[in-house]
């Protein structure tokens, strides 16, 4: 069974702070990676995609890939309280359309 | 800004009823997909759809689950005879040919309730 591995959290950080989330995945042929932000009762929404190690920029966004330590990252700067949500990280293997998803890590911003 | 979209936003049915599940994808996209999420779990993958037939799908995808595409815009899934664990929200995803970028985008669901 090919596992995504996600902490549930909750995650609290301050506003204006950078929060962290983190994903392992056991698939070694996984070769593309996504982050998703979904808000309660709504649907998963498309922050990052991310196919090569290193960092990928995007406004407060950077995705951080690893794929000798299967491990996919997510960092938020400057943290808002509209960012407050659940963030899902999703993971394609080379030949399948499929994504797998994590269960979710849950991130709250205080003011 | 392009979206896929997805009708009803709500179906409440009986068990052993039959449903369809209607999404219209972006149009420019060629793969469309079924995932579906039970409260409080994660987004499960059904099915993926290219170039008029099946391409993918799940073990979830049984013979009660169906999927059509009868014209140029609806993308359907058909549940034969509903049962309550069907409940769930159902997600349909687009994304444009799978060799420019794997970017699948999300419609704002169906939640389907089985009584």
């Amino acid at each position: 069974q090919k596992e995504v591995e996600q902490n549930s959290g909750p995650l609290s950080v301050p506003e204006g702070a950078i929060a962290s989330l983190n994903c392992t995945y056991s698939d070694r042929g996984s070769q593309s990676f996504f982050w998703y932000r979904q808000y309660s009762g709504k649907s998963p929404e498309l922050i990052m995609s991310i196919y090569s190690n290193g960092d990928k920029e995007d406004g407060r966004f950077t995705a951080q890939l690893n794929k000798a330590s299967q491990y996919v990252s997510l960092l938020i700067r400057d943290s808002q309280p509209s960012d407050s949500a659940t963030y899902l990280c999703a993971v394609k293997a080379g030949t399948a359309s499929k994504l797998t998803f994590g269960t979710g890590t849950r991130l709250q911003v205080t003011l | 800004e392009p979206e896929v979209t997805q009708t009803p936003s709500h179906q409440v049915t009986q068990m052993g009823q039959e449903v369809i599940l209607r999404c219209v994808p972006i149009s420019n996209h060629l793969y469309f997909y079924w995932y579906r999420q039970i409260l409080g779990q994660k987004v499960e993958f059904l099915v993926s759809f290219y170039n008029n037939e099946i391409s993918e799908k799940s073990e979830i995808f049984d013979d009660q689950f169906s999927v059509e595409r009868p014209d140029g815009s609806n993308f359907t899934l058909k549940i034969r005879s509903t049962k309550l664990e069907d409940s769930a929200m159902y997600f349909c995803a687009s994304s444009e040919d799978p060799g420019r970028t794997y970017e699948q985008y999300f419609g704002p669901g169906t939640r389907l309730t089985v009584t």
